[in-house]
């Protein structure tokens, strides 16, 4: 079953604590992208990466970061620098940047 | 700047009445348009991508249609199991952020039995 898989689907976290989100996908897609969605916006781009061991900063990256050591695998850290954390996070891939994105289940975040 | 505007916001429809949602965008490059369906608490699921005007695309209710300043997803005879918030972006064909897309707001559709 082909897909994209985010975990935990709701995570509650303390102020000040970094939180780390996973992303995995097994549709041999090249390209993965982290996005937000806050009730009233549209979905803002926080980070990307088009192919394994490369990454960009979207339109929100500030107090957020990622790695992509693996094809399938683009974990999203919340860092206690990010001063409004708690939303919707998306996870999506796409076989690379010319080709529709799809999207994870998502994780709500709360912090308190 | 790049921007996409979807109206309405919101849309309450009976069931069986067709009608269409809205996306206006404005980007000096289209290299495509997309549409998705969002259920509540869930990932958006895609729907259709149109790259140039006069491009349409249909699944069962739905049709998707593109001008080059708009997109329009029809809805013909709608169902309660319709109702969803539905997602437009677009991807502009240059610049930095090539590839990247731009979301709108949405427009939340409620079909009632």
């Amino acid at each position: 079953d082909g897909g994209i898989t985010q975990s935990p689907k709701y995570l509650f976290r303390k102020e000040g604590q970094n939180v780390t989100l996973s992303c995995e996908q097994n549709l041999n897609h090249d390209a993965m992208y982290w996005y937000r969605q806050d009730p009233g916006q549209g979905l803002r781009l926080i980070y990307y990466s088009q192919i394994v061991n490369d990454f960009q900063k979207g339109d929100i990256a500030e107090g957020y970061s990622v790695s992509r050591e693996k094809k399938e695998s683009f974990p999203l850290t919340v860092t206690s620098a990010q001063k409004n954390p708690t939303a919707f996070y998306l996870c999506a891939s796409s076989r690379n940047k010319d080709y529709e994105q799809y999207f994870g289940p998502g994780t709500r975040l709360t912090v308190t | 700047e790049d921007q996409v505007t979807q109206s309405p916001e919101a849309l309450r429809l009976q069931e069986g009445e067709s009608s269409s949602l809205n996306c206006s965008y404005t980007v000096s490059g289209l290299r495509g348009l997309f549409w998705y369906r969002q259920d509540p608490g869930k990932g958006p699921e895609f729907l259709f991508t149109l790259y140039s005007a006069g491009e349409e695309k249909e699944k069962e209710r739905l049709k998707a249609t593109l001008t080059k300043k708009e997109s329009f997803l029809h809805i013909t005879a709608p169902k309660p199991e319709d109702s969803a918030t539905y997602l437009c972006a677009v991807q502009a064909d240059y610049g930095g952020s090539q590839g990247n897309l731009i979301f709108g707001k949405g427009t939340k559709l409620s079909v009632k039995p």
